[in-house]
């Protein structure tokens, strides 16, 4: 079966630091991979997705970035943090165009 | 007009009670609609699919209304552990990813 997973758990970061966050999917080839993040009081926002190894596509500009290296594995990063980084970081993926995503467990970021 | 908009509640019903949550789309040519259940600080988790003709899976039973661009979800027979935020996704105007609503709060009492 598939699985997907996401760690760290929870992330404390103070202003200005880096971050990386990783995604790894199980059971499944060639998916479709997301990055959404969820803001307190707010609604899922995309901010990049990925069809295949090095296409990524970007929702929204800030100062994330996204890599995906390998089939499976999707990267988020950031080369300094701002405090309005902090949030609920949720990696998702599908297979096909008009399924329903699956999510990780998601990382909770406070940047301090 | 937001992509996809939602009454955020909270709707506060007693255990056993019906309760429906709706939801307004933008882009008329979406294809794919879903309903997700999002416990508090978890991710969010496939509650069921949206088909034009309407469906039901046990308790819960989706519509979709394409002309109004209006999609709804009714709850039967609630259960305390139906207490969640209910999000309402409508695939997005480039059919590549999903659009999430700021979600329905629901909050079921004995």
């Amino acid at each position: 079966s598939q699985t997907i997973h996401q760690w760290p758990a929870t992330l404390v970061q103070p202003v200005g630091s880096p971050l990386s966050l990783e995604c790894t999917v199980e059971g499944t080839s060639n998916p479709n991979l997301y990055w959404y993040r969820q803001a307190a009081g707010r609604g899922l926002q995309l901010l990049f997705y990925s069809v295949g190894i090095g296409q990524i596509s970007s929702e929204v500009p800030q100062n994330l970035s996204a890599s995906r290296p390998q089939d499976r594995q999707f990267i988020l990063s950031s080369k300094k943090l701002l405090l309005s980084d902090s949030g609920f970081y949720l990696c998702a993926w599908s297979v096909g165009g008009n399924g329903g995503y699956t999510f990780g467990s998601g990382t909770r970021l406070t940047v301090v | 007009r937001k992509e996809v908009e939602q009454d955020p509640g909270p709707f506060n019903v007693p255990e056993g009670a019906t309760v429906a949550f709706n939801c307004t789309y933008s882009n008329s040519a979406s294809q794919s609609f879903f309903w997700y259940r999002q416990d508090c600080r978890k991710e969010p988790k496939l509650l069921m699919s949206v088909y034009s003709s309407g469906n039901e899976d046990g308790r819960f039973t989706a519509q979709l209304n394409r002309a109004s661009q209006y999609i709804s979800l009714l709850i039967r027979d609630s259960k305390l552990s139906d207490s969640a935020t209910y999000l309402c996704v409508v695939m997005g105007q480039a059919g590549t990813a999903l659009i999430f609503g700021k979600g329905t709060t629901l909050s079921v009492s004995s």
